[in-house]
């Protein structure tokens, strides 16, 4: 168990450009979780998959973000003509559906100049 | 999911017993009491959950109210690994398992050595 792995660690970008996230959830895990925290805040929720299937989207996850997770296995989050109020952390985490236990990953911090 | 309401930080000295309350008053008959802790730079990790009854595990237990309206997590001897922002959070379960956490700002505890 290798746990959830989060890349990059690290991005900045200029206001105005796409940016895309990767996450690979636990390899049983059916489950996969998008959060984003900004400092001093608890992560918020962004949305859900079970296998392939984007079962939840929060209000907060306007039409400039989109996710997938084409194989039921990593997803991609992708965040399109930036601003500067994106930057935050962004919180990938995953589980096995009828448990209780979310595990998470380190996060890819984000940076908008 | 319902409201929590927990102390915005706390404070005790290494290798004594740490007790974070939290309340949840409007807290439904299905929902399940959870537990996470945030270290520094990382994301969250589970820490314990119930439903009426207390729990025990390696890492703390949890007490929780003959109401439901309130609960409380134990450390039974903190060491300065134990300093995080520690979640209370309320999860309705859907019959497949957590659909998401919905996270408050937790209590920031500080452990002195």
């Amino acid at each position: 168990d290798t746990g959830v792995s989060q890349n990059p660690r690290h991005k900045i970008t200029k206001r105005g450009q796409n940016v895309t996230f990767r996450c690979d959830p636990i390899s049983e895990h059916n489950r996969l979780y998008w959060y984003r925290q900004t400092l001093g805040q608890g992560p918020e929720f962004l949305t859900y998959f079970q296998n392939e299937a984007q079962l939840e989207k929060s209000r907060l996850l306007s039409d400039r973000f989109s996710a997938e997770r084409p194989k039921g296995s990593f997803s991609t989050l992708e965040i399109q003509r930036t601003e500067q109020g994106d930057s935050a952390m962004y919180l990938c985490a995953s589980s096995l559906a009828g448990t209780e236990k979310l595990f998470f990953g380190s996060g890819t911090q984000l940076s908008v100049l | 999911d319902a409201k929590t309401t927990q102390p915005n930080s706390m404070e005790s000295n290494e290798e004594e017993p740490v007790h974070l309350p939290c309340n949840h008053s409007t807290i439904s008959g299905t929902d399940y009491i959870h537990w996470y802790r945030q270290l520094p730079s990382q994301g969250p990790e589970y820490v314990i959950h119930g439903l009426t009854s207390n729990v025990n595990n390696r890492m703390a237990s949890l007490a929780i109210a003959e109401d439901r309206k309130s609960s409380t997590l134990i450390l039974h001897r903190a060491t300065l690994r134990d300093a995080a922002v520690y979640y209370c959070i309320l999860v309705m379960y859907s019959g497949g398992g957590a659909d998401g956490l919905t996270f408050g700002k937790g209590t920031h505890l500080i452990i002195q050595p």
